[in-house]
C-alpha cells in the first residue's frame, strides 16, 4: 500500500517556541494532504486540508496564524506550530489520498508533541 | 457539513464472538464509507472501506454493510481474536473531490480470551 511517513515521531518542547511537523508521500505525488489532531481517547478531528500550489483550507476554530501549513512540493507538507502552549500537546496525523481518482486516505505515523 | 454518530463508544466481546459497530451520517451526498483500526499510538489504518453503489462488502472475517435509505453503515467482525482488539473509527466522505473524511468519535474493541 501507499506510504506516508511523518518527522519527528516525537518533539518536547518549551513554552513559546515553534515546532515543525514534516509529512511525505513516499511513493506517490499528493496534491492534497490533511491534518489532524488527536487527543487522547478522542477522535480525529481535521485540523486543515493542505494544498500543493495554493493556500491551506482551516476548519473552523482552527487558527491559522498558529498552525503555519506548507505545502511545499507534491510530496511533502509542513505544519508549523508557532509559539506552542501546553494546550497544544497532542498527537498530530497527517494522511494524504493516492492520485486523483481514489477516495482512500493513507496516514502518516503520528507526530507525539508535548509542550513543557 | 457531516456528521457521523458512531455506537457503541466501547465494546467488550469473547473471543471466537462477533462484534457489529454501528455509524449513521447526515449527509445524503457522502458517497465514500471507510473504516480504520487504530491501536494505542500507531496510525489509523484502513481495513474496510464501502462506496454508495454498493450494499455489502466483504473481506475474510471483516464485512461492511451500507444502508443509503437509512444513512447508515455497519463493521461487522467475525471470530474475533485478541488481536482485533483496537479503536475503530468509521468515516463519510461527502460528495465532491476534496477527499475530506469526517470521522466518528470510535469504538474501543476488547476482544478477551
Amino acid at each position: 500500500g501507499a506510504v506516508v511517513s511523518q518527522h519527528p515521531s516525537r518533539v518536547i518542547c518549551k513554552s513559546g517556541t515553534s515546532v515543525k511537523i514534516e509529512c511525505r508521500s513516499l511513493d506517490f505525488q499528493a496534491t492534497t494532504m490533511f491534518w489532524y489532531r488527536q487527543f487522547p481517547k478522542q477522535s480525529l478531528m481535521l485540523m486543515a486540508t493542505s494544498n500543493e500550489g495554493s493556500k491551506a483550507t482551516y476548519e473552523q476554530g482552527v487558527e491559522k496564524d498558529k498552525f503555519l501549513i506548507n505545502h511545499a512540493s507534491l510530496t511533502l507538507s509542513t505544519l508549523t506550530v508557532t509559539s506552542a502552549h501546553p494546550e497544544d500537546s497532542s498527537f498530530y496525523i497527517c494522511s494524504a489520498p493516492r492520485g486523483t481518482r481514489t477516495d482512500t486516505q493513507y496516514f502518516g505515523p503520528g507526530t507525539r508533541l508535548t509542550v513543557l | 457539513g457531516e456528521n457521523v454518530e458512531q455506537h457503541p463508544s466501547t465494546l467488550s466481546v469473547q473471543e471466537g464472538d462477533s462484534a457489529v459497530i454501528k455509524c449513521t451520517y447526515s449527509d445524503s451526498a457522502s458517497n465514500y464509507f471507510p473504516w480504520y483500526k487504530q491501536e494505542l499510538g500507531k496510525r489509523p489504518q484502513l481495513i474496510i472501506d464501502i462506496r454508495s453503489n454498493v450494499g455489502e462488502k466483504k473481506d475474510q472475517r471483516i464485512a461492511v454493510t451500507l444502508n443509503k435509505t437509512a444513512k447508515h453503515f455497519s463493521l461487522h467482525i467475525t471470530e474475533t481474536q485478541p488481536e482485533d482488539s483496537a479503536v475503530y473509527f468509521c468515516a463519510a466522505k461527502s460528495g465532491g473531490s476534496n477527499y475530506k473524511l469526517t470521522f466518528g468519535k470510535g469504538t474501543l474493541l476488547t476482544v478477551n480470551p
